[in-house]
């Protein structure tokens, strides 16, 4: 089964700082790899598929790219509503896994 | 618009089935993978299984063993029942519809289920 580890577990940034969060892979998952954003109480919403295809409706100012077993999430310019917890969520082989989760903080 | 919505019971004991089913509107089970995840209370998403339009199933290996998962493509519902319930288990529930290449797109509110004596 593939592990996917994700890190930080937690991040405090400031509003307009740029920001990435990892996930890597114990096993090749080529471009298999999407991520989520989730706050509190609210559906998980999916924001990049494919590692780097873009969710409609997604600000660009969310970007993924990576392939094999390294995958970066990155916001270029944070916005007060980006503070959430993110997941990615690797989907190349079953089983599927997810990572641990992202808390991004105001700072 | 495709729309997903968990129903079931919302509190089962201890050693019991947890059942739950997810109702599917505005679009086709054909061609598409649908899921289950849960979230323990203050914890992170774990990916519970799938299956297809087939019936064609995959499961998580923690769970393996406890878990079923079922598709009526008549109804267009897909089911989740996991067996030997413990505390553990206490989660929301949520159901999903993934594609090849395209995950976990649209997702269900979420259902919270307790397990309890």
């Amino acid at each position: 089964d593939i592990q996917v580890t994700q890190s930080p577990s937690s991040l405090s940034a400031s509003v307009g700082d740029r920001v990435s969060i990892t996930c890597r892979a114990s096993q090749d998952i080529r471009n298999g790899l999407a991520w989520y954003q989730q706050k509190p109480g609210k559906v998980p919403k999916r924001l990049i598929f494919g590692s780097s295809n873009l969710e409609s409706g997604v600000p660009p100012r969310f970007s993924g790219r990576g392939s094999g077993t390294e995958f970066t999430l990155t916001i270029s310019s944070l916005q007060p509503e980006d503070f959430a917890t993110y997941y990615c969520l690797q989907h190349n082989r079953y089983p599927f896994s997810f990572g641990q989760g992202t808390v991004l903080e105001i700072k | 618009q495709v729309q997903l919505q968990e129903w079931g019971a919302g509190l089962v004991k201890t050693s019991e089935t947890l059942s739950l089913t997810c109702s599917v509107s505005g679009g086709f089970l054909t061609g598409f993978y649908w899921s289950w995840i849960r979230q323990s209370p203050g914890k992170g998403l774990e990916w519970i299984g799938d299956i297809n339009y087939s019936g064609t199933a995959n499961y998580s290996p923690s769970l393996k063993g406890r878990v079923t998962i079922s598709i009526d493509t008549s109804a267009k519902q897909f089911s989740l029942n996991l067996n030997s319930a413990t505390a553990a288990d206490t989660a929301v529930y949520y159901c999903s519809r993934g594609r090849w290449l395209s995950p976990l797109d649209y997702w269900g509110q979420g259902m919270l289920v307790a397990v309890s004596s």
